[in-house]
């Protein structure tokens, strides 16, 4: 089975500055089809899970284009230019291209400095 | 706007079945191309993809909970539904339900629109 790891798993950072998490997984991510299957979601807190990035670098509707996603294979990398504060919360990675699950990272604690 | 709403028992007993609906609006159930998934996640911890169902009724389930995993499908109310038998406090969790969207027949992106979400505790 595919392993997802986050690092760093807590990260404090100051409102303004960059963020960056970075997702490994045990296995290339490269689909049958040439595409790659990873995704990044927010959770902040109380909420639920919510979508930013799909197949690696493309943001979802909505998302704010200071959050970036980027990597291929089997690095990946989430940055969030221009912390604010309404960024705290919980960072997820997840990958699709290996079957017979979906399979989450262990998540990112972003919080403020 | 398709909108998703979980529902169900928030306490069932050791042993017992868990049985949890999630109810779409916004939209037809059967409208374009999409699965059907639930998602867990216990108190602190990080989230779990339980399974997924398509609107003919295929399905796809974790490894670790499919003997225990059934969903299934209603489209004259706009619903679909997980059953999980046999559960122990280990399925204590928020359970939420969201939908998976395919792409020129791939679904493989993840869930893209998500319930609230819906505690269950289970008790001894």
């Amino acid at each position: 089975d595919v392993v997802m790891t986050q690092s760093p798993l807590s990260l404090p950072v100051t409102l303004g500055q960059t963020a960056s998490i970075s997702c490994r997984s045990s296995q290339s991510l490269v689909y049958s089809d040439g595409n790659t299957y990873l995704n990044w979601y927010q959770q902040r807190p109380g909420q639920s899970p919510r979508r930013l990035i799909h197949q690696v670098s493309n943001r979802d509707p909505g998302v704010p284009d200071r959050f970036s996603g980027s990597g291929s294979g089997t690095d990946f990398t989430l940055r969030i230019y221009g912390v604010e504060a309404e960024d705290v919360g919980l960072y997820y990675c997840m990958q699709g291209t290996h079957w017979p699950q979906y399979t989450f990272g262990q998540g990112t604690k972003l919080e403020i400095k | 706007q398709v909108q998703l709403q979980e529902s169900g028992p928030g306490l069932v007993k050791s042993s017992q079945t868990l049985s949890l609906t999630c109810t779409v609006s916004g939209d037809s159930i059967t409208s374009g191309s999409f699965y059907w998934t639930w998602i867990r996640q216990p108190a602190g911890k990080g989230l779990e993809w339980i399974g997924r169902i398509y609107i003919s009724g295929d399905s796809n389930y974790n490894p670790s909970l499919k003997s225990r995993v059934t969903m299934s499908i209603d489209t004259s109310n706009n619903q679909f539904s997980l059953d999980l038998s046999s559960v122990t406090a280990a399925d204590t969790a928020v359970y939420y339900c969201a939908r998976d969207a395919c792409f020129n027949g791939v679904c493989r992106n993840g869930m893209d629109v998500w319930g609230q979400g819906t505690k269950v505790t289970v008790s001894s």
